[in-house]
């Protein structure tokens, strides 16, 4: 089992949808997790960030983290056509010398 | 501002050749990153370094190596070794107080002719 798995997509909706994209992962220690949102031919770039369980709130992106379940998710509200890009999920142990783990990332298409 | 510069953009390469990729940061981070990205592989650690003079492999670092010998600059050569070098590759830096956050230069995109 990968230590973290992310819905493959594509994924492709009508303007103004909501979109849920989803992270689960295997490693109990994870505590900080990640939204990153990359456009084509860019780096990734943050989005959300959280600290152990719980949601957070950023305009129209909620990060909910579910500890318990080993599951996270990112949803997007009223969804732009600029939202179209490709969303990294990614998570850590924490401390100085811990490195990020990714998931795939899925390919997100906002249809005007 | 602040940031991470990778170089060049864009590099073709003929098989059998070394090539050098450049990344620069000035944001003062200790820690600096490869990444290598494929389509549908997401991210995947080349090498990494916490500290001037000293870095670590990571999970592909076979055909690549680095250097560190400013806390600015992190090259990396992916030499002829590299069995299929074509890809994108990133590099990024992050603060050793940690927040988690890696901050990603624009990418070089290698070709092997």
């Amino acid at each position: 089992q990968k230590e973290v798995e992310q819905d493959p997509g594509p994924l492709s909706v009508p303007e103004g949808a909501i979109v849920s994209l989803n992270c689960t992962y295997s490693n109990s220690a994870f505590q900080y997790f990640m939204w990153y949102r990359q456009y084509s031919r860019k780096g990734p770039e943050l989005l959300m960030y959280t600290y152990s369980s719980g949601n957070k709130e950023d305009g129209r992106f909620t990060a909910q983290v579910d500890k318990s379940s080993k599951y996270i998710s990112l949803f997007i509200r009223d969804s732009q056509p600029s939202d179209s890009a490709t969303y990294l999920c990614a998570m850590s142990t924490g401390g100085a010398n811990s490195k990020l783990t990714f998931g795939k990332g899925i390919t997100l298409s906002v249809r005007p | 501002d602040g940031g991470i510069t990778q170089s060049p953009k864009y590099l073709f390469r003929k098989e059998g050749q070394n090539v050098t990729l450049s990344c620069e940061q000035n944001l003062n981070h200790d820690a600096m990153y490869w990444y290598r990205q494929d389509p549908g592989q997401g991210l995947r650690l080349i090498y990494y370094s916490q500290i001037v003079n000293d870095f670590q492999k990571g999970d592909i670092a076979e055909g690549y190596s680095v250097s560190r010998e400013k806390k600015e600059s992190f090259p990396l050569t992916v030499t002829s070794a590299q069995k299929n070098p074509t890809a994108f590759y990133l590099c990024a830096s992050m603060d050793r107080g940690y927040t988690g956050e890696l901050f990603f230069g624009e990418g070089s995109r290698l070709t092997v002719l």
